[in-house]
């Protein structure tokens, strides 16, 4: 299987953007997927296929894709947004992959 | 409001055995494939296993291929996670999701 590479943490001020990418080869042609996870929750779904939004996710949350790398971007951040990050993809076989997960602190 | 409750979890020797429950609600089961995700103390998310909808179909990450079986019971709107020979590093919170949309609240399995 391959790995999907986050960043450990980002941190960001309140009413700031945040931008947590994920990289992996496989996402030039697999779709990636975002979840936010925070302690002692289980993770929340805010990105499938790559852009789109499960209803309910507010829309200071968006994803990008550029090549190799897939965006999580949170325009305006809120001190709830205080979390863990995971991308996602997924193998031809249909296996998932997680990323690393990222930490994002709000200061 | 869909909902999943996953049971079955607990302290278990190396070695032995336990099998997980997943039970859905407010869902038509039988049209969608599940999973199985983990997550050990302090770590990220790892897949698990995952089966089609229909059951026929199932995958195993390679860290537990040959030792944990998934199932699913369409008329019961149950999944399963049968877990043999485990091992201190499958200690973790299990996650049943149904294609990362909806996720139980998790159950812990120590294996000590």
């Amino acid at each position: 299987s391959y790995e999907m590479i986050q960043p450990p943490s980002v941190s960001v001020s309140p009413g700031q953007t945040a931008r947590i990418t994920c990289s992996a080869d496989a996402l030039s042609d697999q779709y990636a997927y975002w979840y936010q996870q925070k302690p002692g929750q289980a993770p929340v779904m805010l990105i499938y296929k790559d852009s789109k939004k499960p209803s309910g996710i507010p829309e200071r949350f968006s994803g990008s894709t550029s090549g190799t790398t897939v965006t999580l971007t949170i325009i305006g951040v809120q001190a709830e947004d205080e979390a863990d990050y995971y991308c996602q993809s997924t193998e031809s076989s249909g296996a998932w992959v997680f990323g690393g997960g990222t930490k994002l602190t709000v200061l | 409001e869909v909902h999943l409750v996953e049971s079955g979890g607990g302290l278990v020797r190396p070695g032995g055995s336990l099998r997980l429950s997943c039970a859905a609600s407010e869902i038509n089961f039988s049209i969608y494939a599940m999973c199985w995700v983990r997550q050990a103390p302090g770590k990220g998310l790892e897949w698990v296993s995952g089966i089609t909808n229909s059951g026929n179909g199932t995958d195993y990450a390679d860290s537990v291929k040959g030792r944990f079986t998934i199932s699913r019971d369409n008329s019961k709107n149950m999944l399963y996670l049968q877990m043999n020979s485990l091992r201190a590093e499958d200690t973790a919170v299990y996650y049943c999701t149904v294609q990362g949309l909806y996720w139980g609240q998790g159950s812990l399995v120590t294996v000590s």
